[in-house]
Parts: C-alpha cells; structure tokens; sequence
C-alpha cells in the first residue's frame, strides 16, 4: 500500500542555519498529492503546503518543498530556521482511488527543534 | 480562521466502558475524519463520513467502533467496550471537498487512556 517515509525522528538546528526536512513516499497512483502540516504543542496540526506538480517549487510561510516524482521526494526546506519554526512536521501523501473521499496517510513526523 | 473544536481533550476511563469522543467540525465542511495516533507513531486514518455514512474505514476501526452525526451536531466516536490498546490521540478533521488536493482542518485532539 502508499507509504510515506521520513527518516529524521529529530532534527536539531541553531537559529538561522538552513533547514532541510526529508520525505520519500510509494504510491501507486501516477499523480500523487503531497503535503507537509505542521504541528505546534498543544495546537492542531495545521497544513504550511502542498503539491501535485512535478518539480515546481511551492512555497509558504518561508518554507518551500519540490515534489520530485523521478525520486519520489517532497522534502521541506527553509533558508533560516527561526526559534518559532520549533514543531513537529508531518509529510503526507493523499490517497482517494475508490472515490469515497480521500484520506491522508502521513509519515512519522519529524521533530524540529531550533535553539538560539 | 476555522477551528475544529474537539471535547473533551482529555479522557480516563476503565477498560471495559464506553467513551464518547466529540467533534465540533468547520461549519460548511461536508467531510468528517478520525486519525488514531499512538504514542511516539504516525497518525493513521480510521474513518471518513459524509452525508450521514461511512464512506471508507481502515482496519483500526474495530467492531466496537461507531460514528455518527445526529442532526448535524457533534460529529461523535463511539468506542464500546473500550480495550486497553485503545489509548491513543484522536484527531478529528474536516474537509469541504472530498478531492485529493482538500485541505484538512484539525482538531488539537482527544487524548484517551484506557487504564
């Protein structure tokens, strides 16, 4: 079945230094959609953004992510990491081939965690 | 913007009893979703509902798992009889559209411990 993957359980970066979240998926489907949420403590997890074009940039809040279907890919990435961007992030893949409404099947989340 | 309201966002109970999970979803959204996560695991789908039925449930949703959204109030999870495996977060969403490219809204989560 789908399956997304990321690798990092945690990742820790000191303020202002580049960001760089992984996330590989499988799917079946030839079109996938992509999404990264972002979960802040004792807040909802909440979408930052999301993709179905096959190497176009998309960005949002600072962060941008390139969905590459050649290496099933849609990274997360940041130029300068900020105190604020500390969270957990989830890469998810959409999954809707029966019609039934779709649903998400995420990741494991990675936990950012930026220090000053 | 829209919230998705979930009560309460804590929950005890004895194994063996019945728990009622609330969700207040974005009021013109047409799709309702619960996630289960388990501690320290990724959030996995249990159930979709859309226009009074299930649409697609996942393995997780057990027998003595129910949904439902009586009269458009609080779209609800039922876990009758409770086991201890069903201590977990409980994240509910909401969806207006139902295409692959919907974005969801989530609730800050129920987090149910069954002792």
């Amino acid at each position: 079945g789908d399956s997304v993957t990321q690798t990092e359980g945690l990742v820790t970066l000191t303020e202002g230094l580049p960001v760089m979240l992984n996330c590989t998926y499988q799917t079946i489907y030839s079109n996938p959609f992509l999404f990264w949420y972002v979960h802040y403590l004792n807040e909802s997890p909440r979408l930052l953004l999301k993709s179905s074009t096959d190497n176009k940039r998309t960005e949002h809040q600072g962060f941008h992510a390139t969905l590459h279907k050649s290496s099933s890919s849609f990274h997360l990435q940041k130029s300068s990491a900020q105190l604020s961007d500390s969270a957990l992030y989830y890469c998810a893949l959409s999954d809707n081939y029966g019609g039934s409404g779709n649903k998400l099947i995420f990741g494991t989340g990675t936990l950012l965690s930026v220090k000053p | 913007g829209p919230k998705v309201l979930q009560i309460p966002s804590h929950q005890i109970i004895d194994m063996g009893q019945m728990v009622t999970l609330n969700c207040d979803p974005v009021s013109n959204h047409l799709y309702f979703y619960w996630y289960k996560q388990i501690l320290g695991q990724q959030m996995e789908f249990l159930v979709n509902f859309y226009n009074g039925k299930v649409m697609e449930k996942s393995k997780l949703f057990k027998d003595q798992f129910s949904v439902e959204r009586p009269d458009g109030s609080y779209f609800t999870l039922k876990i009758q009889p409770t086991a201890l495996e069903d201590s977990a977060v409980y994240f509910c969403a909401s969806s207006l559209v139902r295409g692959r490219d919907s974005d969801y809204t989530f609730g800050s989560g129920t987090r149910l411990l069954v002792i």
